[in-house]
């Protein structure tokens, strides 16, 4: 799977928006970027995921650009229970597996 | 919908023992996976099955071995403990593999200590 790029840790204040970016430069046209947060003494759970557009659910938004090089998630109001580890994953549509390769990932702490 | 199990959700071994974890996954899931998760290599990806079958199978020693049951449930195997073993065991499942576009769902973990 192609690499990302991920900034180390990143601060909020609660109930302000929070955009983690990802940058994914040799990204090939059949991955797909998916989000996933790992929050303390939990398992990782999946956030989102797109291909070209940008998408909306629930839990938050992906911004992807024009050329797909990079994204951002989107959480509109870090609430204190978004601290967590935020995982970019490309994921090849094509590929035989649902291996994930997990990067070292951003960790949010939101500050009350 | 009950979502992935596993037991047991902690552990204490010695050197050179042997231990077993078990992950069922979510009713319906045919693909499971496991992962190693520790806080110096962070997650790593051990094995995938589907219908009993591996399908991948990441970079760890033939210490580590998995097998999947008829009815998904799966379990995996370290032989041998070294210290360096202990670490959070993470199960995953999903509806089948090879989808892009599909997510998994991880279970809790199995904290494994070796001593």
């Amino acid at each position: 799977d192609a690499k990302t790029t991920q900034p180390n840790s990143m601060e909020s204040n609660e109930e302000e928006p929070v955009h983690l970016p990802c940058n994914h430069s040799t990204i090939s046209g059949t991955d797909y970027i998916h989000w996933y947060r790992q929050l303390p003494s939990q398992g990782p759970e999946y956030v989102i995921h797109g291909l070209t557009s940008n998408v909306n659910n629930r839990m938050a938004s992906l911004a992807i650009a024009e050329d797909r090089k990079s994204s951002t998630l989107i959480l509109h109001r870090a609430t204190l229970r978004d601290a967590a580890v935020y995982y970019c994953i490309l994921r090849d549509s094509g590929a035989g597996s649902y291996q994930l390769t997990f990067g070292k990932g951003t960790k949010l702490s939101v500050i009350p | 919908k009950a979502g992935v199990t596993q037991t047991p959700r902690y552990l204490i071994k010695t050197r050179g023992q042997q231990v077993t974890l078990s992950c069922s996954p979510i009713s319906g899931h045919r693909s499971v996976s496991w992962y190693q998760q520790t806080p110096g290599q962070g997650l790593q990806f051990l094995f995938e099955y589907f219908s009993e079958t591996q399908r991948n199978k990441g970079n760890f020693p033939g210490r580590f071995s998995g097998r999947q049951f008829s009815n998904s449930r799966s379990e995996m195997n370290v032989s041998t403990l070294e210290l360096g073993d202990s670490a959070l065991y993470l199960c995953a499942s999903s509806l089948a593999p090879g989808a892009g576009i599909n997510e998994q769902f991880f279970g809790p973990g199995t904290r494994l200590t070796v001593l």
